[in-house]
């Protein structure tokens, strides 16, 4: 599978717990996007990196959260101290760089924050 | 400020029939509006996309149809099969000297297609 891969599926937490999620984008894209998806809303952009460049974040993107790209090939996002309104799916989508408006998503994560 | 709106919330269509689902959008610097797919635990799948300079872009059963002046453009299905039921989104970006094409969507239509 050459898609957009994500780790874990599905976490469950206890408020105030860090968690971090894996993303590893398709192999040749440079460019690596999150996004958080509630329920019933559409995808909202997080941050993006450009190779190991982290380029914009979001306003979305409190203090708490943190992202990393070390390699320009897989990226983490962290969440410290977690709170029930982080319960949401964490998606990450990647492109080439001279195509970033053909974004490919992968599954999510969903986190539960208890 | 929601810079796409979409409608409708959710939509229920007969097996074979026409499913429209409709989007429009503010920010006039937007130049690029794909449509994506979503089933229940998936990822949001690219299905089709047009640029502004075109009024019609047709793939297969899915056509995109884009209103300029109006700011609209909207997603037709045609022949809708069950397997299409999904959750669908319009979304827009700008891609304008390679900056961040972050994609801004809507809020998205529910779609059913009964037998």
């Amino acid at each position: 599978d050459t898609g957009v891969s994500q780790n874990p599926r599905h976490k469950i937490t206890k408020r105030g717990q860090n968690v971090t999620f894996r993303c590893d984008p398709i192999s040749e894209h440079n460019r690596l996007y999150w996004y958080r998806q509630t329920l019933g809303q559409g995808p909202e952009f997080l941050t993006y990196f450009q190779n190991e460049a982290q380029l914009e974040k979001s306003r979305l993107l409190s203090d708490r959260f943190s992202a990393e790209r070390p390699k320009g090939s897989f990226s983490t996002l962290e969440i410290q101290r977690t709170e029930q309104g982080d319960s949401a799916m964490y998606l990450c989508a990647s492109s080439l760089w001279e195509r970033a408006d053909t974004q490919y998503f992968g599954p999510g994560t969903r986190l539960t924050v208890l | 400020q929601q810079q796409v709106k979409q409608s409708p919330q959710s939509l229920i269509v007969q097996k074979g029939g026409i499913s429209i689902i409709n989007c429009a959008y503010e920010n006039t610097a937007f130049d690029y509006f794909p449509w994506y797919q979503q089933f229940p635990g998936k990822g949001p799948a690219l299905l089709i996309a047009i640029r502004p300079d075109v009024s019609e872009k047709k793939e297969g059963r899915f056509t995109i149809s884009f209103n300029k002046s109006a700011k609209q453009f909207s997603l037709h299905i045609m022949d809708s099969q069950p397997g299409d039921s999904a959750t669908y989104f319009c979304a827009a970006t700008s891609n304008t000297n390679f900056g961040n094409e972050k994609l801004t969507f809507g809020t998205g239509t529910r779609l059913t297609i009964i037998p």
